[in-house]
């Protein structure tokens, strides 16, 4: 599985949008881009995957672009409850196992 | 709807003793899951199973073992625990292969090895 480059932390005001980045650069054409985040001390919550078009759900967007080798994860109007260490891993889709390797993340720190 | 259960959430241990951390899911998932996370740091998959009867090292198998007791439920044991095991453990499920939309997460135990 293709490796991940995230921020270690980013600050972000509350009610204002939340862009939280990821580069891939090594990624590969059956690997999709899933993230997760982990709230202090909780279990990681899945948030949203894209293999090249770019998603949306009720938490958050997730912007591909077009080489595949970064992505953006958007939560559109971020609340102190989204502070949380933001995960972005890539794997294959299937096969044997959907084992999942998480990094370090990224802190977000939403202020009031 | 429980989603994954993880039992016990907290644990102390003496050094050489054994235990065993307990996981249910009641979603029907076909695999599942024992991460291992120490403070500031990423999680590490210690073992996992991708269907009922199998099971296979992850990153950091070395020092536990697990058991797939049958669908719902996957241990995972500590035969000698040592202080570098104070961690705090999650169990995780999904629904396997083919299809994934994401882990479910237990709520975690946190052991600590005197």
């Amino acid at each position: 599985d293709a490796k991940t480059t995230q921020p270690t932390s980013m600050d972000c005001a509350e009610g204002r949008a939340a862009n939280l980045p990821c580069n891939h650069s090594t990624i590969s054409g059956n690997e999709y881009v899933y993230w997760y985040r982990q709230i202090h001390s909780q279990g990681p919550q899945y948030i949203i995957h894209g293999l090249k078009n770019n998603e949306t759900n009720e938490m958050a967007s997730l912007i591909i672009t077009e080489d595949r080798k970064s992505s953006t994860l958007i939560l559109p109007h971020a609340t102190l409850r989204d502070t949380a260490v933001y995960y972005c891993i890539v794997r294959v889709r299937g096969g044997a196992t959907n084992k999942l390797i998480f990094g370090t993340g990224t802190l977000l720190a939403v202020q009031p | 709807n429980a989603g994954v259960t993880q039992t016990p959430k907290f644990q102390v241990l003496k050094t050489g003793q054994s235990m065993t951390l307990q996981c249910a899911q009641d979603m029907n998932h076909n695999s599942m899951y024992w991460y291992r996370q120490d403070p500031g740091m990423g999680l590490r998959l210690i073992y996992y199973s991708a269907s009922e009867g199998t099971t296979d090292k992850g990153e950091v198998p070395n020092g536990y073992n697990v058991s797939r007791l049958n669908k719902r439920e996957f241990s995972l044991r500590l035969e000698s625990a040592a202080p570098s095991q104070t961690s705090v453990y999650f169990c995780a499920s999904s629904e396997g292969t083919g299809r994934f939309y994401g882990y479910t997460f237990g709520s975690g135990t946190r052991l600590t090895v005197v």
